[in-house]
């Protein structure tokens, strides 16, 4: 089945310094899903990728689906302290989705 | 309108013990999907619920069984508890015309 690494697990940021988080996988993935967990609460659902090299912006968050398709990235652009959590890339199967290990964002303000 | 509720939000249970989580879906869903996720890890695929039968099971033992009710809710019941079942119990639901999954807060059991 899909798997997918994420990179780093955790990352400390000063608030206003940018965030990068990376999802990679040994096969080529149909799709990917990025999702937003706070402290405390549950996945929020952020965005789909599906096309080879597809990027897709939401305000100050930039995601990218690379050309092979065996990686995603998540890049926060000048963070501030209403983005800390842990963010996860996952793989949607027909049933199921297959989640990566998250990346802990903290920030320091 | 409503979205994923989940009860109860806190548990503990004692080894050996069997225990009861319930699960309604966002309002227009009729599929519904429970995760397992231990502290500092992703959420793991337990089962998923589809038209009250299960479609798809993850790696999860057969003490882990579920339940889905004519009105789409969902019931994941988990027999002879293990310390190692300490987790937040996600439920998940989405139909399938949608891409995305809409979890509920989540149920953290604890089991001592």
């Amino acid at each position: 089945g899909q798997q997918v690494m994420q990179i780093p697990q955790y990352q400390h940021v000063q608030e206003g310094e940018d965030f990068t988080t990376y999802c990679n996988s040994s096969t080529t993935l149909s799709n990917i899903q990025w999702y937003k967990q706070r402290p405390g609460g549950h996945p929020v659902f952020l965005i789909q990728l599906v096309k080879s090299g597809e990027v897709k912006k939401q305000k100050r968050l930039t995601f990218q689906f690379g050309e092979a398709k065996k990686n995603s990235s998540l890049h926060i652009t000048a963070t501030q302290t209403t983005d800390v959590g842990t963010y996860f890339c996952a793989v949607r199967g027909a049933q199921k989705l297959v989640f990566g290990q998250g990346t802990r964002l903290t920030i320091n303000p | 309108d409503a979205g994923v509720t989940q009860s109860p939000t806190h548990l503990i249970k004692t080894r050996g013990q069997q225990v009861t989580l319930r699960c309604s879906p966002k309002s227009g869903h009729d599929t519904v999907s429970w995760y397992q996720q231990a502290l500092g890890q992703g959420p793991q695929f337990i089962f998923q619920y589809y038209e009250e039968e299960e479609r798809q099971r993850g790696n999860f033992p057969d003490r882990f069984s579920g339940h889905q009710f004519p009105n789409y809710s969902s019931e994941l019941n988990v027999n002879a508890l293990l310390l190692g079942d300490s987790a937040l119990y996600l439920c998940a639901s989405f139909s399938y015309v949608n891409t995305e999954a809409f979890f509920g807060q989540g149920t953290r059991l604890t089991v001592v």
